[in-house]
């Protein structure tokens, strides 16, 4: 068990509705970065959050947005989902940067598929 | 931005013998490289990490070794047991208060130990 709490743990839903995934980090970590794994896309990097702000953008796509709240959890919407959404979104957290603290922790996951 | 190229994607080895999972980056100012085990349906695990100012890193069975000139790292697993079977990642990122640390990921190897 990393420490890194993600939920649901399954969600099915259909094209075009939203969805929120949730994500609670590692106790003292400051850092939240979100990740899509699909079959044919490998890990691929969404957003990271490090405080409350956003830090950095990988391949998100407008229809996606993400937050992280006082408390440090995350939320990770996505919304008019088509069928290539289908996928694993992973939450990571990792604690202060640039203190040697970079090892992110995974949590286990949402699978997400959209019909 | 990074890329990550990480071969082979297949790898099968005798229980006993070993592995080697081998990766290229492209930014030189990447700093940090961490290698995750994923099974099937799980979260990515880290199994070990090395920053740029180190040549090599081990672990029992696990190594890591670090070519800054080539921009190039390795995985050595030894002495596999089947419970090493599973689907291997590299990553790099470049890890500061600046930087932000999100991970770029090679394409993954999938190990399987025959017993």
């Amino acid at each position: 068990d990393s420490g890194v709490t993600q939920t649901p743990k399954h969600l099915i839903t259909a094209t075009g509705q939203r969805v929120t995934l949730r994500c609670s980090p590692r106790s003292g970590d400051l850092s939240v970065y979100w990740y899509q794994q699909s079959l044919d896309q490998g890990l691929q990097f969404l957003i990271q959050y490090y405080n409350g702000e956003e830090r950095a953008k990988g391949n998100i796509l407008e229809r996606f947005s993400a937050q992280q709240f006082p408390d440090l959890h995350s939320e990770l919407n996505l919304s008019s989902l088509e069928l290539g959404d289908s996928a694993l979104y992973f939450c990571a957290s990792s604690g202060a940067l640039g203190k040697g603290q970079e090892t992110q922790y995974f949590g286990p996951g949402t699978r997400l598929l959209v019909l | 931005g990074e890329n990550v190229e990480q071969h082979p994607s297949t790898l099968s080895v005798q229980e006993g013998d070993s592995a080697v999972i081998k990766c290229t980056y492209s930014d030189s100012a990447s700093n940090y490289f961490p290698w995750y085990k994923q099974e099937l349906g799980k979260r990515p695990q880290l199994i070990i990490d090395i920053r740029s100012n180190v040549g090599e890193k081990k672990d029992q069975r696990i190594a890591v070794t670090l070519n800054k000139t080539a921009k190039h790292f390795s995985l050595h697993i030894t002495e596999t047991q089947p419970e090493d079977s599973a689907v291997y990642f590299c990553a790099a990122s470049k890890s500061g208060k600046a930087a932000g640390n999100k991970l770029t990921f090679g394409g993954g190897t999938r190990v399987l130990v025959k017993p």
